[in-house]
């Protein structure tokens, strides 16, 4: 199947910072989801990005669809302790049956 | 809340058991998906379902049986698994025609075969 190249596998970061993670991949992608998944939860949707170049915001998260369409960013701006989780990106390939493919994920913890 | 429930939440059974786990969806949507979550892995696509018919089977073995009785309800039928099929069980939806749109997610069965 399709590689989603998801970094950093895992940030610390204090309360407040910003935190950046991306999603890569060979393939020219459609559409790119960002998920967060709480322990013992399914992944709830954050934000759905279908336009390269688009930048869409929901909070404080911000991402972005890259114009390359091979790769997509999620930023979180001022960082709490609730954002601590994982968090996957999934690209939908268009020329695969609209089969859309997951990240290994991104594990955040929030330091108090 | 997603709108996607699954039980149940938790499940441990014997490698010689069967059991179902069960999904429904109160979105409206007209796909449903069946998911494997493994510790450090990809989530991966097990079967998708479209308005009740299957249209995707990514070569799951024969011990895993879905059904999709009406576009609400997925079924998860499991029978003499090995205990390598210990994950959480993830069943998802989404609106349209199957893969075209966003896909919500329940909150999982964590299964443990012994």
């Amino acid at each position: 199947g399709q590689q989603l190249n998801q970094s950093p596998q895992s940030m610390f970061i204090q309360e407040g910072e910003d935190v950046s993670m991306n999603c890569t991949s060979s393939s020219i992608f459609n559409t790119w989801l960002w998920y967060k998944q709480d322990p013992g939860e399914g992944p709830v949707l954050l934000i759905a990005l279908y336009k390269a170049g688009e930048l869409t915001s929901n909070g404080r998260l911000t991402a972005q669809f890259g114009i390359t369409r091979k790769d997509s960013f999620l930023n979180i701006s001022a960082s709490i302790p609730s954002d601590v989780g994982i968090y996957f990106c999934a690209g939908q390939l268009i020329d695969t049956g609209n089969q859309f493919y997951f990240g290994t994920g991104t594990s955040l913890t929030v330091i108090p | 809340e997603t709108g996607v429930t699954q039980t149940p939440r938790h499940l441990v059974m014997g490698m010689t058991n069967k059991k179902s786990l069960k999904c429904e969806q109160h979105l409206g949507h007209n796909a449903m998906y069946w998911y494997k979550q493994s510790a450090k892995k990809p989530l991966e696509l097990m079967f998708v379902y479209n308005f009740k018919e299957q249209t995707e089977n990514n070569s799951v073995p024969s011990r895993f049986s879905p059904e999709c009785p009406n576009s609400s309800h997925l079924f998860l039928h499991l029978h003499t698994l090995q205990p390598e099929d210990s994950a959480l069980y993830l069943c998802a939806s989404s609106q349209g025609p199957a893969g075209s749109y966003e896909q919500y997610f329940g909150p999982g069965t964590r299964l443990t075969v012994t």
